[in-house]
C-alpha cells in the first residue's frame, strides 16, 4: 500500500507556481521522497527526489518539512505540457527497490 | 540512449488467448520492474528482477501470468489464457541497482492490452 496522502486534483493558472502537496507521516529514517508524474497514459516519468534538505533541479523544487512528515512540489511557472498526474512515493535508496504508486494528484493547467 | 522499449505498443485479442508483451530495459540497468495500470487499481506492481533474478512476484495477479528475464536485455511478460478483466497498460521499468544514481526508475511507452 501507498504510504502517502495527496488531494485527488488540482487546478492552477498557466505560468503560476504549481504547489502539490503530499503527506506522509510515517516515512522511516532511511526513506526518501520521490515525485513521478506521468502524462496522459505515457509511462511515469521521474521528477526530483530529497531525504530531509529541499532539493532543486531543471524541472521542480522539493520542500520537505523539518520532521519530515509532509512535502511540497513547486513546480514554478506551469505551463499547459504540465497537466499531469503527479504521484509522491515514500522508498528506501536502494536501486531495486520497486515504487508503490498510490492514487497521485491529478493536476490540470488551464490557460 | 533509447529508453526502455517495450512491445506491442497496442494489442487486441480475444478472451483465451495467449498474450506475451517484450520489454528491452535500458543498456547497462540491471534491474527490471512490470507493472500494470487500469482506472480501477491505478498502477500496480506485477514483479521485479534484480540481474535476471524474479525477485518479488507477489503483484502478479494468478497462474494465468508468467514473467522470465532470461538476460539482461529481454524480458517477456506471458498471459495464458488472457480474459477481459486483463485489459490494462502494461509497464516495463529498469534502472540500476547500485552506485550514485538517483535511483530513477525509467519506463517505457507501454503496451495496451484488450482482451475480447
Amino acid at each position: 500500500d501507498a504510504k502517502t496522502t495527496q488531494p485527488p486534483s488540482m487546478d492552477c493558472a498557466e505560468g503560476r507556481a504549481a504547489n502539490l502537496p503530499c503527506n506522509h507521516s510515517t516515512i522511516s529514517g532511511n526513506e526518501y521522497v520521490y515525485w513521478y508524474r506521468q502524462i496522459h497514459s505515457q509511462g511515469p516519468q521521474y521528477i526530483i527526489h530529497g531525504l530531509k534538505n529541499n532539493e532543486t533541479n531543471e524541472m521542480a523544487s522539493l520542500i520537505i518539512t523539518e520532521d519530515r512528515k509532509s512535502s511540497t512540489l513547486i513546480l514554478p511557472h506551469a505551463t499547459l505540457r504540465d497537466t499531469a498526474v503527479y504521484y509522491c512515493i515514500v522508498r528506501v535508496f536502494s536501486g531495486n527497490t520497486p515504487l508503490v504508486f498510490g492514487k497521485g494528484t491529478r493536476l490540470s493547467v488551464i490557460a | 540512449d533509447a529508453g526502455v522499449i517495450q512491445s506491442p505498443r497496442h494489442e487486441v485479442t480475444e478472451m483465451g488467448q495467449e498474450v506475451t508483451l517484450r520489454c528491452k530495459p535500458i543498456s547497462g540497468h540491471n534491474s527490471l520492474f512490470w507493472y500494470r495500470q487500469t482506472m480501477m487499481r491505478g498502477l500496480e506492481l506485477l514483479i521485479y528482477f534484480n540481474n535476471n533474478v524474479p525477485i518479488d512476484d507477489s503483484g502478479m495477479p494468478e497462474d494465468r501470468f508468467s514473467a522470465k528475464m532470461p538476460n539482461a536485455s529481454f524480458s517477456t511478460l506471458k498471459i495464458q489464457p488472457s480474459e477481459p478483466r486483463d485489459s490494462a497498460v502494461y509497464f516495463c521499468a529498469s534502472n540500476l541497482s547500485f552506485g550514485r544514481g538517483t535511483g530513477e526508475l525509467f519506463f517505457g511507452e507501454g503496451s495496451r492490452l484488450t482482451v475480447l
